[in-house]
């Protein structure tokens, strides 16, 4: 079975200084699907970023990027220049398939909540 | 931009009380999915469709059932609410088909129901 692992429940940060967040999963399965998403106080799961099980680079979206390294099986969301709108909850979430398909269930994780400080 | 709209943001209960939690997405997107959300236990899925009056169970429907006669509209039922289905619950929607883009989860806002 599938697994997403997130350590740490919550951090802090000083703005404008970079954060990584943890994520670890466990499958048996070659093909799979790495998804970021940030939850504010609002509630709304907003997707930040993605990597495929194939995907050679790590992926970047803005000040987003994800520290893919399959052999330790491990997908760390870095935040550059955290800012304080980056406050939230933040989901790690994996797929059974990189690329999609009929349909593409998320399992996530228990989240870690990060505080940015001023 | 792809809109996924909960109808209620907050919702109170009455234990034993039939609950509709209503889900409507505006971008024809063909998979629909509920999840619940607890502190500690992240989201975990309870249904998902794949089509109009299609629906799969996810890990965990017990207690619940889902209605989707139009394609942009999924519905989630408590047929007699209990006190341990107080949570948060999120509705997404997807296009499917292959290809990054059309498997990113689009999320609602939530509807945080209270059972008492």
């Amino acid at each position: 079975a599938q697994k997403i692992t997130q350590t740490q429940p919550g951090m802090f940060v000083q703005e404008k200084e970079a954060v990584t967040l943890d994520c670890t999963y466990d499958t048996s399965d070659p093909s799979y699907g790495l998804f970021w998403y940030k939850q504010p106080s609002s509630g709304e799961m907003i997707f930040l970023i993605y990597q495929g099980s194939y995907d050679q680079q790590n992926a970047t979206e803005g000040r987003y990027s994800l520290n893919f390294q399959k052999a330790r099986k491990s997908a760390n969301l870095v935040i550059s220049a955290s800012q304080l709108g980056d406050s939230a909850m933040y989901f790690c979430a994996m797929s059974p398939s990189p690329y999609g398909g009929a349909t593409n269930k998320l399992i996530f994780g228990t989240g870690t909540l990060l505080a940015v400080q001023p | 931009d792809v809109k996924v709209t909960q109808s209620s943001r907050y919702l109170v209960k009455r234990t034993g009380e039939k609950v509709f939690l209503e889900c409507v997405q505006d971008m024809d997107h063909e998979n629909m999915f509920w999840y619940r959300q607890d502190p500690g236990l992240g989201l975990r899925l309870i249904y998902f469709s794949y089509d109009v009056k299609m629906k799969e169970k996810g890990d965990i429907p017990e207690g619940y059932s889902v209605s989707r006669e139009k394609k942009e509209r999924f519905s989630l039922i408590l047929e007699s609410a209990s006190t341990n289905q107080t949570s948060m619950y999120l509705c997404a929607s997807t296009s499917g088909g292959f290809g990054v883009s059309k498997n990113i989860q689009y999320f609602g806002a939530g509807t945080r129901l209270s059972v008492l």
